[in-house]
């Protein structure tokens, strides 16, 4: 059981090109999230999903696409970094609340991306 | 909409000592999750405790426990017996139960001196 995992941990690109970040689960969690982390602010909220197949806004989605075709991935898509975008990002997933299940967010370990 | 304060960007506690991380937030809810993580050097995500808004007692775990004032819309975390392995970023974070969403405080950087 490997939990949250996160591909690449590591990236750095030029303004301008694109990138995939990859999450996947194995614990047949509902719902994942993406958050990106910058210093002084926290997390916030870029894309969730509660269901395969389907995605939703968080708080900062500009320059971000998700995709959610199998239920234990998640991808963040970045069609055209900007400098603005160099942060940590982290996948998150948990149950639904309407599994009768402990809804408690489960971490990945985090992508440091740097964009130049 | 929801927000998370959390007032102290940075704590320090002597090895062994008691410290308490103070955090308040925002809602019109009712019923709601209340969260602490815990995020050592190594970026790593833990949860360290969490809060059902309906239950009236506070929640514990093991040298972690947390101080829930709904009225006040106040959800301390105490750390005991602090140890070295404490020192991290700690976020204190709410969710709507209908919603999904998890709203995060800025976090306090919380140094553990031997």
């Amino acid at each position: 059981n490997a939990g949250v995992t996160q591909t690449p941990k590591f990236r750095v690109l030029k303004t301008g090109q694109s990138m995939t970040l990859l999450c996947a689960q194995d614990m047949n969690h509902e719902y994942m999230y993406w958050y990106r982390q910058d210093p002084g602010m926290g997390l916030r909220l870029i894309h969730y999903s509660v269901g395969e197949g389907t995605t939703a806004k968080g708080e900062v989605p500009d320059g971000y696409n998700v995709s959610r075709l199998k239920k234990q991935n998640f991808l963040l898509g970045l069609e055209s970094a900007a400098p603005s975008q160099t942060s940590v990002y982290f996948c998150a997933s948990s149950y639904s609340i309407s599994s009768g299940k402990q809804e408690t967010q489960y971490f990945g370990p985090g992508t440091r991306l740097l964009v130049l | 909409a929801q927000t998370v304060t959390q007032s102290q960007p940075e704590m320090s506690v002597q090895e062994a000592e008691t410290v308490t991380l103070s955090c308040t937030y925002d809602t019109s809810e009712s019923d709601y999750y209340l969260f602490w993580y815990k995020q050592p050097p190594s970026r790593q995500m833990i949860l360290v405790i969490r809060q059902e808004a309906y239950k009236q007692q506070n929640a514990t775990e093991n040298r972690f426990s947390v101080n829930f004032q709904k009225a006040a819309k106040s959800f301390s975390l105490k750390i005991s017996d602090s140890q070295l392995g404490d020192a991290a970023m700690y976020f204190c974070a709410y969710r709507k139960t209908s919603y999904d969403k998890v709203i995060f405080g800025p976090g306090t950087s919380l140094s553990v001196i031997p």
